[in-house]
């Protein structure tokens, strides 16, 4: 069983760019939620992807979208980059069955962006 | 507003002794509850749960105790061991989204 892996570890942009970062979910998972973690912070909630449709937003601007793939990847884009958008953004993946129920996720190693 | 709160930033404990972990939170709607560790350089790692219907679970050196009518759950840690040393996030769910509180530094001394 694989586990939930990100790419790329590290990134360095300029105020403006834009950045895609993925995740792979973990083997059997249909789930995948992004979090923005900032210095001192805990995790704080972007969005989740369910069956590749959004399922869900925290209090993010529109320039932060994602992607969901058929075998259940996904992508986050940022656009028009902010110096405060330099953070650790974590993938975290989970199984949600028909009926919903409890979904424990499980986090990547995160990509740490710099916004310069 | 903070809904989940973890107000010891850090704590320093002996190994061998008890870690005692703290977590208050607002939202009376929240029904689940899990602990996640953290290590530099790594993702939360999840250690333990626990639902709105028990008060207390257990997973070898992990116990999770929720007091609901406190809003207020514990995570201990016996015994605590160097490996330990991590910075412990609690986390609340009412499904999706979880809402972490800021974590607590754990350093376990040899």
């Amino acid at each position: 069983e694989t586990g939930v892996t990100q790419s790329p570890t590290h990134l360095i942009k300029t105020r403006g760019q834009q950045v895609t970062l993925r995740c792979s979910s973990q083997s059997g998972h249909n789930t995948v939620s992004w979090y923005q973690q900032a210095l001192g912070q805990g995790p704080q909630f972007i969005f989740q992807y369910y069956r590749e449709e959004e399922n869900g937003r925290g209090n993010f601007p529109p320039r932060f979208s994602g992607l969901q793939f058929p075998n259940y990847s996904s992508e986050l884009n940022v656009n028009a980059l902010e110096l405060d958008d330099s953070a650790l953004y974590l993938c975290a993946s989970s199984l949600v069955g028909l009926a919903g129920g409890r979904d424990t996720q499980y986090f990547g190693p995160g990509t740490r962006l710099t916004v310069l | 507003d903070q809904q989940v709160k973890q107000n010891s930033p850090s704590l320093s404990v002996q190994e061998g002794r008890i870690s005692i972990l703290n977590c208050d939170y607002t939202n009376s709607m929240f029904d689940y509850f899990l602990w996640y560790k953290k290590y530099p350089a790594e993702g939360p790692t999840f250690l333990i749960s626990i639902s709105s219907i028990k008060d207390k679970n257990e997973d070898g050196r992990f116990t999770v105790f929720l007091n609901k009518s406190a809003k207020h759950l514990s995570l201990h840690i016996v015994p605590s061991q160097p490996g330990d040393s991590a910075v412990y996030f609690c986390a609340a769910s009412p499904r999706t989204p979880l809402v972490f509180g800021k974590g607590t530094r754990l350093s376990v001394i040899a």
